[in-house]
């Protein structure tokens, strides 16, 4: 089970933002590694990777996101909201079977 | 450049059948593992199967296990989800993703959609 938190996040452009991720079960494997991503659904698109492997930034995300965190507990940082960073953000484990997400966050700006 | 592109969606009443494909072009399909997502009207994200590059292993969500099928054919560069049973609570925009080598879902296609009803 993947627990978000907030579920609604009202920002003012150019304030940090912050999410937070929580599973019941360790999302550590015995890599070192945590299988916990982040995604982003904007408003009428198709969700797109925003971090991968719990702190690495997906291809051509911009460097005010950030992602922290091991084992159970993971946070999504915006370091200074851009009007295009609204839509809802979910989280997701990649290490059982059956995968799960959060319930999502969703961004949007006052 | 990576393009998915899920077809096969429609309206289907419940107990019925429906094939969803997504053709995918822009990399080497035969390498990578495919996962399918759905997301009913409204809701979040609900995780619906995987299968593996090789076809070897496939992996199902709790609520459609025994119901979907998912395949592949790596010669056609498909992508398939088989839906048996339907009911209601299977409504929604059906993607198709790609899994990385990290596993994560690094390139989605943009959906179709299923409407389960009499």
């Amino acid at each position: 089970v993947m627990t978000q938190s907030p579920i609604s996040l009202p920002v003012t452009p150019g304030e940090p933002a912050s999410i937070s991720c929580r599973s019941n079960k360790s999302l550590q494997h015995t890599n070192g590694f945590n299988y916990l991503d982040w995604y982003v659904q904007r408003p009428g698109q198709s969700p797109q990777l925003v971090i991968s492997m719990g702190s690495d930034r997906a291809s051509g995300v911009p460097d005010r996101f950030s992602g922290s965190g091991s084992d159970t507990d993971f946070t999504l940082k915006i370091s200074r909201v851009e009007v295009e960073d609204v839509g809802v953000y979910y989280c997701m484990q990649g290490l059982y079977a059956p995968r799960t997400f959060g319930q999502g966050t969703t961004v949007e700006i006052k | 450049q990576v393009h998915l592109v899920e077809s096969g969606g429609g309206v289907v009443q419940p107990g019925k059948s429906l094939r969803l494909s997504c053709a995918a072009s822009g990399f080497t399909f035969s390498a990578y593992g495919m996962h399918w997502v759905r997301q009913a009207p409204g809701k979040g994200l609900d995780w619906v199967a995987a299968i593996s590059y090789d076809e070897r292993n496939e992996n199902y969500g709790d609520s459609v296990k025994g119901r979907f099928i998912v395949s592949r054919d790596n010669v056609k560069n498909i992508l398939y989800l088989q839906m048996n049973s339907l009911r209601a609570e299977d409504t929604g925009r059906y993607f198709c993703a790609r899994m990385d080598t990290t596993t994560s879902l690094d390139h989605w296609g943009q959906g179709t959609l299923v409407i389960v009803s009499a």
